[in-house]
């Protein structure tokens, strides 16, 4: 069972746009949604992170958007640039038994010059 | 920032050999150390996760006696692949955690290409 659902799979973009990837997570116990960026070869570092207590978050050109009732959190890349194309994971954390990452299974971001 | 050092970050081993991989937290105490499987263009895959000083507890399906865990101190956490076949070739992600600090920061290491020949 897929506990968080991520969208779309890939994503290419205009340099300049505004690049947006989705999640749903499914379990209320998580409570703490964090963001990845990976390039290749490297591991993932965190790039935002939000709690459900804030419906936004934002960090220079990077935003959550987090909605509680909808169970849904997206990240927007505003401006976009090449040096943005890399692979993107949402990823939830909680409580009680949830307390290691749970991740979607991510998003390749292709920003084109 | 937190700041958590893999190693080697490529390795190439004859197939029946064992390969060591050391995660360690560079600049602060790590309660509880992960050890993930990444294969090409998909998703990280949790192995095990290990607490100083105990046992690592294995996610389903992952062998223990193959991918042998020690977290000896609350800075080192070592992963041996045992008998390295080439079906083992992967990259391999630590992660540690600073639980209680900064939500629940985990920081990855660099990541370690573990390729089988």
């Amino acid at each position: 069972q897929q506990q968080v659902k991520q969208s779309p799979q890939s994503l290419i973009v205009q340099k300049g746009g505004i690049s947006i990837i989705n999640c749903a997570y499914e379990n209320t116990a998580f409570d703490y949604f964090p963001w990845y960026q990976q390039f290749p070869g490297k591991g993932p570092a965190l790039l935002i992170a939000i709690r459900p207590d804030v419906s936004e978050k934002k960090e220079g050109r990077f935003t959550i958007s987090f909605n509680k009732s909808a169970k849904q959190f997206s990240l927007h890349i505003m401006d976009s640039q090449p040096g943005d194309s890399a692979t993107y994971f949402c990823a939830a954390v909680g409580n009680s038994g949830y307390s290691t990452l749970t991740f979607g299974k991510g998003t390749m971001l292709l920003v084109s010059p | 920032g937190a700041v958590v050092s893999q190693h080697p970050s490529r390795v190439i081993c004859k197939s029946g050999t064992s390969v060591k991989i050391e995660c360690r937290s560079l600049d602060f105490q790590a309660t509880t150390m992960f050890w993930y499987r990444q294969f090409p263009k998909q998703s990280l895959m949790l192995m095990a996760t290990s607490n100083e000083g105990s046992k690592a507890t294995y996610e389903q399906g992952v062998e223990k006696d193959k991918f042998l865990i020690n977290h000896a101190s609350l800075t080192l956490s070592t992963l041996t692949v045992t008998s390295a076949h080439p079906e083992d070739s992967s990259f391999y992600i630590c992660s540690a955690s600073r639980l209680g600090r900064a939500g629940y920061g985990y920081t990855f290491g660099s990541g370690t290409r573990l390729t089988v020949v």
